[in-house]
């Protein structure tokens, strides 16, 4: 079971804008900034988001972070196809002295 | 490139030995905090140990307390992870990491 809880799936139309939850607590996203993860099938996890809010460079702006207390978020707007993947929140906890990632969350574009 | 390569996995026998090796490059290595994350066939990603960029600090997920012990070389630019009194459950693709870079994974099956 993870520390920091996604929802396990998440559905929308081509076009459209979906989000994705990520709750934790005050000993991780309480206190430490958010990173978010694609990861197609059979591949690496791959940045999207970093210190919350923030996009590497490649990364289209039609994703964007954000957080809140012990909360956060990512959007996704104008779907695509492409963007048919699992997405994981991580962030370190200062209880367990660990990265801690959430369940994932498959998006299906349908 | 920055660039992240696995090697040592395969395939052994509960209560066995492996050593995972993360050769870097295109980056400063020696000022980089790294991470061993870890994916079970079909399941999420597991934050599995971390090194502080100097060797100094060194956490390690409950699951794997007492038995994995992460290292690194900075003269070689490598990670290591050495894993021992491995268990069936321990079978998964493991990643070497920092935050914006992963490799592509090696594969540590125990059976």
């Amino acid at each position: 079971q993870s520390v920091l809880t996604q929802p396990p799936s998440a559905s929308e139309t081509p076009g459209q804008r979906v989000t994705i939850s990520c709750s934790g607590s005050s000993s991780n996203i309480g206190r430490n900034a958010v990173n978010w993860y694609q990861q197609l099938p059979g591949t690496a996890p791959k940045l999207l988001i970093y210190v919350n809010n923030q996009r590497p460079s490649g990364v289209p702006d039609r994703f964007s972070g954000s957080k809140s207390g012990t909360s956060a978020s990512l959007a996704i707007s104008g779907l695509q196809s492409e963007d048919e993947a699992d997405y994981y929140c991580a962030a370190w906890d200062d209880s367990l002295s660990v990265w801690m990632f959430g369940g994932g969350t498959k998006l299906t574009v349908l | 490139q920055v660039q992240l390569v696995e090697s040592g996995g395969g395939v052994v026998q509960p209560g066995g030995s492996l050593r995972l090796s993360c050769a870097a490059s295109g980056f400063t290595f020696s000022t980089s905090g790294m991470h061993w994350v870890r994916q079970a066939p079909g399941k999420g990603l597991e934050g599995v140990a971390f090194i502080r960029h100097d060797g100094s600090d060194k956490c390690y997920a409950n699951s794997v307390k007492g038995r994995f012990t992460i290292s690194r070389d900075n003269s070689k630019n490598t990670l290591f992870l050495q894993m021992n009194s491995l268990r069936a459950e321990d079978t998964a693709v493991y990643y070497c990491a920092k935050v914006d870079v992963w490799g592509k994974g090696t594969t540590v099956t125990v059976s």
